[in-house]
């Protein structure tokens, strides 16, 4: 059984400009949950998706946004990009809500 | 707040030399506990859950115990191949929706 994919691996962007990194669960998961990893703050929650329903957001600003499409891929935006999102973005998926999570490798973004 | 709490930070053990890590939190509606270990450059691998005091689990060196206050990964015997940093994070409840809400981890190193 295929694990979690997420592309691109790494990306290097300039300040101000946007990102979408996308996220494949494991097939039949439905739940996808985000992740911002720093050496700093570590692994803070960004969203989960269940069902293409957003079920619940952290504490980050509005320019970090998401979606879950019908086959329960999901993307994760972040817009204006400041060079404190430069981070490991991880990606989890699970069965359900209350299911254990299993990750993905992560994209690595660099902002300039 | 919710907060999850790991000690030590780093821990440095012979090969055979047995030890514990500790997590402590302080969260409302706790649903769950996981620990899951992490490489560098790849994401997080789940380990186990643990949902109710005085629940433990095996697997392999590793053993997983859970209390009211706070989680202990017991190793035995470990090897280099132990090596990476552990990482615990509980499961709570966020009107109706999950959150995990991670520690900072423990960067364990086995040396031979």
């Amino acid at each position: 059984k295929a694990g979690v994919t997420q592309t691109p691996r790494y990306l290097i962007k300039t300040r101000g400009q946007q990102v979408t990194l996308s996220c494949s669960p494991i097939s039949g998961h439905r739940s996808v949950s985000w992740y911002q990893q720093t050496p700093g703050q570590g692994l803070q929650f960004l969203f989960e998706y269940f069902s293409e329903t957003q079920r619940n957001k952290g504490n980050f600003p509005g320019r970090f946004s998401g979606r879950q499409f019908s086959n329960s891929r999901s993307e994760m935006n972040v817009s204006t990009l400041e060079l404190g999102d430069s981070a490991l973005y991880l990606c989890a998926s699970s069965l359900g809500t209350w299911r254990q999570q299993y990750f993905g490798p992560g994209t690595r973004l660099t902002v300039t | 707040e919710d907060q999850v709490t790991q000690s030590p930070e780093a821990l440095r053990l012979q090969e055979g030399e047995s030890s514990s890590l500790n997590c402590s939190y302080t969260v409302s509606g706790l649903r769950g506990l996981f620990w899951y270990r992490q490489d560098p450059g790849k994401g997080p691998e789940f380990l186990f859950t643990l949902y109710s005091a005085g629940e433990e689990k095996e697997k392999e060196r590793l053993k997983a115990t859970l209390t009211k206050k706070e989680s202990f990964l017991h190793i035995t015997a470990p090897k280099p191949e132990d090596s990476a940093t552990y990482l615990c994070a509980v499961q709570v409840n966020l009107q109706g929706a999950q959150k995990l809400v991670f520690g900072q981890g423990t960067r364990l190193t086995i040396n031979p």
